[in-house]
């Protein structure tokens, strides 16, 4: 089946810093990958829809020049989260659409961010 | 604006019985529904969608749900729980009739199966 991995799974790091995480779509080409945030014991949160070539759509409340992506392969993408803060930690999960699959996308294991 | 609500934050049933997740649905197009189960620090797993057709769909695991329009309903359904299905389990929808791809999930429920 179609594979997502997510580099790093987790990260700390210190507050003001930046930190990266991958979003690869190992068998199969993604044009679209989505970005999630689940805070503990809730739901995920879409924060942004990523389209291969063009700009990021992010849904309303999320702030852009925070959380910047980038979708420059039809199998990778990446968050940013610049100056990062306590507040940013969070499990953040990317998930690509299925290009075969009506409706299907599938999920990345997630990256656990600490900020301290 | 499409929206899905788990009324249960947990469910607590005994393994071997049968279990029930319930989840309810609102798009203004026709909906795709799914259900994902997802275990400690770990993504989302895929368990089974209703995109069309018959409106009990079996998935993975031995889960089923059965789609109901006039109750916009998509409950998940196990006929014998196991320990092991003990995990957080999310409901989501997408409105096919956007055109978009925008999946909204719903708060999660936590089912606990004792043994």
């Amino acid at each position: 089946g179609a594979v997502v991995s997510q580099h790093p799974s987790w990260v700390i790091c210190k507050s003001g810093t930046s930190v990266k995480i991958e979003c690869r779509s190992l068998d199969f080409q993604a044009t679209t990958m989505f970005w999630y945030r689940q805070f503990p014991k809730q739901s995920l949160m879409l924060m942004a829809t990523s389209n291969e070539g063009s700009k990021a759509t992010y849904e309303q409340g999320v702030e852009k020049d925070k959380f910047l992506i980038n979708h420059a392969s039809l199998t990778l993408s990446t968050l940013t989260v610049t100056s990062a803060h306590p507040e940013d930690s969070s499990f953040y999960i990317c998930s690509a659409r299925s290009p075969i699959v009506i409706g299907e996308q599938f999920f990345g294991p997630g990256t656990r961010l600490t900020v301290l | 604006a499409q929206s899905v609500a788990q009324p249960e934050d947990q469910v607590n049933v005994a393994e071997g019985n049968p279990l029930t997740v319930k989840c309810t649905y609102s798009v203004s197009g026709n909906p795709y529904l799914f259900w994902y189960v997802q275990y400690p620090n770990r993504g989302l797993q895929f368990l089974l969608k209703y995109i069309t057709g018959d409106n009990l769909v079996k998935g993975s695991y031995g889960f089923e749900a059965e789609f109901n329009k006039s109750q916009t309903s998509f409950h998940l359904k196990k006929p014998s729980a196991l320990v092991s299905d003990s995990a957080l389990y999310f409901c989501a929808v997408r409105d096919a009739g956007t055109g978009g791809f925008k999946t909204i999930f719903g708060a999660g429920t936590r089912l606990f199966v004792k043994a």
